[in-house]
């Protein structure tokens, strides 16, 4: 079975311009979260979806956004990028929520 | 809220010594408690979990027991080797399965040969 798969892997952006991420969870997983990840500040929970509906959200301004298709599959949106937004962003798979997570390998967005 | 703490570090060992890192948490009645693995350049790892008071997890040599009277879930392994290091990370799910999975700060080991 493929695992979580995330597009692109690295990402080059600079301040100001918006970016989309992708993730294609596990077959047959409804659930996607969505992390960051930085040095700074470890992994911060962003935002967790199930069956197109997001179910909760982390504490991060509302240039950030997501969204899930009927396939189950996930797009991130962050939109005015600055510079602390320059981190590693994890998309995690589960057959619902409360469910162990299956994470994919990362997008490393870079914000020049 | 529901938190998880991690042990500092990092942590240096040699090669075949024996591993813990300690693991306590906070949080109403049972969550479901995990560690996770990710090594250099990866993404998350799920490495091993407990859903139950006095579960054990076990995986590559790996194991931790929820422990409920010490809200604990420290990871042991009798013998490391080199391949590892990386980052290790405990987190809980909270009993309802209602909120988010909840991880602690991570803690870097390093084998040394």
């Amino acid at each position: 079975k493929a695992g979580v798969t995330q597009t692109p892997r690295y990402l080059i952006k600079t301040r100001g311009q918006q970016v989309t991420l992708s993730c294609s969870p596990i077959s047959g997983h409804r659930s996607v979260s969505w992390y960051q990840q930085t040095p700074g500040q470890g992994l911060q929970f962003l935002f967790e979806y199930f069956s197109e509906t997001q179910r909760n959200k982390g504490n991060f301004p509302g240039r950030f956004s997501g969204r899930q298709f009927s396939n189950s599959r996930s797009e991130m949106n962050v939109s005015t990028l600055e510079l602390g937004d320059s981190a590693l962003y994890l998309c995690a798979s589960s057959l619902r929520f409360g469910n162990e997570q299956f994470f994919g390998p990362g997008t490393r967005l870079t914000v020049l | 809220g529901d938190s998880v703490t991690q042990m500092e570090g990092p942590v240096t060992l040699s090669e075949e010594a024996f591993l813990t890192i300690n693991c306590t948490y906070t949080a109403t009645g049972y969550p479901s408690l995990f560690w996770y693995v990710q090594y250099p350049g990866e993404g998350l790892q799920l490495l091993l979990k407990a859903t139950k008071a006095d579960d054990k997890g076990s995986n590559k040599g790996f194991e931790a027991t929820y422990r409920k009277e010490t809200t604990s879930f420290h990871l042991e392994k009798g013998s490391v080797q080199v391949s590892d290091s990386a980052v290790y990370f405990c987190a809980l799910y909270p009993p309802l399965g209602n909120e988010k999975l909840t991880f602690g700060t991570g803690t870097r080991l390093t084998i040394i040969p």
